[in-house]
């Protein structure tokens, strides 16, 4: 089946300093990947959505500056939060839609908990 | 605007007994929903979707409810087992391309 790697799976990080996290589609290529965010029990924020080759689309209220997506290639994509403050602290999960599956094809990797302190 | 809404944050069931877990949404071009079984610091895994062309779509215990005029869907797990506790999101799209809005999730815990 479909299998959607998301690293790390846990990082803590100063105040101040950025935060890379990578969305890889293992035995896909995926032109659109999704990234989400979510908050201690409550539910999963689309923050944008990753487009192979081009800008990312960014949900409203998300800063396009502070969340920084890189859709480099057909199987990864990238999320670095810049200059991380405590409030970005949070699950991050991404996705990506398997072709072929249809609506079924959503997969979503394994979540980032981030920590900034 | 929450378009997607589960009113019940959580739900105790016994094991062997039925778990019904609701959703309800306001935007009538979603046509597309699914739901989603979740542990705590994993993803979302993909449990069962329906199409607003259908009313019913079952898989094993798991039987998914759409009733459109009313703009909820319901999911019924039978019988329900312990393995079952998790967090429940039910999500809809707008078609299969799109992204998913998710509801806030339902909590559910199933006694031995």
């Amino acid at each position: 089946g479909a299998v959607v790697s998301q690293h790390p799976s846990w990082v803590i990080c100063k105040s101040g300093t950025s935060v890379k996290i990578e969305c890889r589609s293992l035995d896909f290529q995926a032109t659109t990947m999704f990234w989400y965010r979510q908050f201690p029990k409550q539910s999963l924020m689309l923050m944008a959505t990753s487009n192979e080759g081009s800008k990312a689309t960014y949900e409203q209220g998300v800063e396009k500056d502070k969340f920084l997506i890189n859709h480099a290639s057909l199987t990864l994509s990238t999320l670095t939060v810049t200059s991380a403050h405590p409030e970005d602290s949070s699950f991050y999960i991404c996705s990506a839609i398997h072709p072929g599956q249809g609506i079924n094809g959503y997969t979503f990797g394994s979540g980032t908990r981030l920590t900034v302190v | 605007d929450q378009q997607v809404k589960q009113n019940s944050p959580s739900l105790s069931v016994q094991e062997g007994r039925i778990s019904i877990l609701n959703c309800d949404y306001t935007n009538s071009m979603f046509d597309y929903f699914l739901w989603y079984k979740k542990y705590p610091a994993e993803g979302p895994t993909f449990l069962i979707s329906i199409s607003s062309i259908k009313d019913k779509n079952e898989d094993g215990r798991f039987t998914v409810f759409l009733n459109k005029s009313a703009k909820h869907l319901s999911l019924h797990i039978v019988p329900s087992q312990p393995g079952d506790s998790a967090v429940y999101f039910c999500a809809a799209s707008g078609n299969a391309g799109n992204m998913l809005t998710f509801g806030g999730g339902t909590r559910l815990m199933v006694k031995p």
